[in-house]
């Protein structure tokens, strides 16, 4: 999997957008784009994932850049519930799952 | 769903002693993975099991260690003489395998090793 490289921290205003970056400038052709997050005391959760086109769900968006060198992820109202760790990994199918230390996410009332 | 769950949620052992952890996937789920978690890092695989077949083991996985998953559903982790360097928390996952990108995970056993 190629090396992905996010802030260690970040803080955003409840009711406000996160938006969390993430660069992934070694992805290959292959690789997805996987944004996972691990709230204190919990396992990682799933949030979305995508190749080159943007993506939303019920939980966030996921923003690509057209040279796939990086992306975004946005969670449009953030809560007190989102404060967590978020994961970006680039992962080809078939292979396991490679998490960094991520960034850790604040939400401040 | 009930999720997947993991058993004992602590343990506290003393060095040299064996452990072993429980875990049980989501039913329908065919994939079980093993994570290790330490402070301030990301989860690091550990091994997984397709149905009651152990397919892929990490560097990580010394030989002190040995996973079971008997038959196809819930899951063993087993360390033996443990270490202080052992010490960490470590989780589990389920997936389908036609949805492998979608691994739901456990809350953990958090092991400390004095």
């Amino acid at each position: 999997d190629a090396k992905t490289t996010q802030p260690p921290s970040m803080d955003c205003a409840e009711g406000r957008a996160a938006n969390l970056p993430c660069n992934h400038s070694t992805i290959s052709g292959n690789e997805y784009v996987y944004w996972y997050r691990q709230i204190h005391s919990q396992g990682p959760q799933y949030i979305i994932h995508g190749l080159k086109n943007n993506e939303t769900n019920e939980m966030a968006s996921l923003i690509i850049t057209e040279d796939r060198k990086s992306s975004t992820l946005i969670l449009p109202h953030a809560t007190l519930r989102d404060t967590a760790v978020y994961y970006c990994i680039a992962h080809n199918y078939g292979q396991n799952f490679v998490f960094g230390p991520g960034t850790r996410l604040s939400v401040l009332p | 769903d009930t999720g997947v769950s993991q058993d004992p949620r602590h343990k506290i052992t003393k060095r040299g002693q064996n452990v072993t952890f429980r875990c049980d996937p989501i039913s329908e789920h065919n994939r079980l993975y093993w994570y290790r978690q330490t402070l301030g890092q990301g989860p690091e695989f550990l091994t997984y099991f397709q149905n009651e077949a152990q397919l892929e083991k990490s560097r990580l996985l010394s030989d002190r260690f040995s996973a079971e998953r008997p038959k196809g559903s819930f899951s063993t982790l087993e360390i033996q003489r443990t270490e202080q360097g052992d010490s960490a928390m470590y989780l589990c996952a389920s997936s389908l395998a036609r949805e492998e990108e979608k691994l739901f995970f456990g809350s953990g056993t958090q092991l400390s090793v004095l």
